[in-house]
């Protein structure tokens, strides 16, 4: 079990370029979750899908963000004309939806506006 | 919305002593994890305990959720338990809502 994957690593845009971060969830796992991690604001709920449908977006600056979950396998959170103000760790966590199910994150893409 | 505040903002031990952390929370939470954040590395989930107290290794957790707030006690501390701690309820639509954490730094 390779755990959450996120790709890229690392991602550099200039301000006004899009980028597109990758999650590849836990096999088996029904719920597919995006945060954002910055020092001032700490971690911040983006996104939630469940079997592939999203459920709450209510954390998505809803102008120039957007996710998608087309298959079981992977996830993707896609910000357009990138602003310095998106720089931070984008991070995606799965789990199981049951009791006491536990979120796995994955190591996040650190991505960085100029 | 729901609001986690954790205690104390950073702590720091000599190696051997216990800690204690402590997360409060404004709504009732269904479901609450205790995650492990190391410097510049991922978050891993410590455990889950949404009542009564939980024990893992060294690591215990009491959650009280009439009173919404819940513990993690760490004993006999070791450098490498040092990092950041959060604390992350929900109340029932998955949408886990974190603390600021708690800083622990463990000195030999």
């Amino acid at each position: 079990n390779a755990g959450v994957i996120q790709t890229p690593r690392h991602k550099v845009t200039g301000k006004g370029q899009e980028a597109t971060l990758w999650c590849e969830p836990i096999s088996g796992h029904s719920a597919v979750f995006w945060y954002r991690q910055t020092i001032v604001q700490g971690l911040e709920f983006l996104t939630y899908f469940r079997n592939q449908a999203p459920i709450d977006d209510s954390g998505m600056p809803k102008e120039r963000f957007s996710a998608q979950m087309p298959n079981q396998s992977h996830s993707t959170l896609k910000i357009q004309s990138t602003q310095p103000q998106d720089s931070a760790v984008y991070l995606c966590a799965s789990s199981l939806v049951q009791n006491n199910e536990r979120l796995f994150f994955g190591h996040g893409t650190k991505l960085s506006v100029l | 919305g729901q609001q986690v505040q954790q205690s104390p903002a950073s702590l720091v031990l000599q190696e051997g002593e216990n800690a204690e952390l402590q997360c409060n929370f404004s709504s009732t939470a269904t479901q609450l994890q205790w995650f492990y954040q190391s410097p510049g590395g991922s978050l891993v989930s410590l455990l889950s305990n949404p009542s009564g107290t939980k024990h893992t290794g060294r690591l215990t957790s009491t959650t009280v959720t009439k009173e919404r707030r819940s513990s993690l006690h760490i004993s006999s501390s070791q450098t490498t338990d040092s990092g950041t701690y959060l604390c992350a309820p929900h109340t029932g639509n998955y949408k886990y809502v974190f603390g600021a954490g708690t800083r622990l730094k463990v000195i030999a």
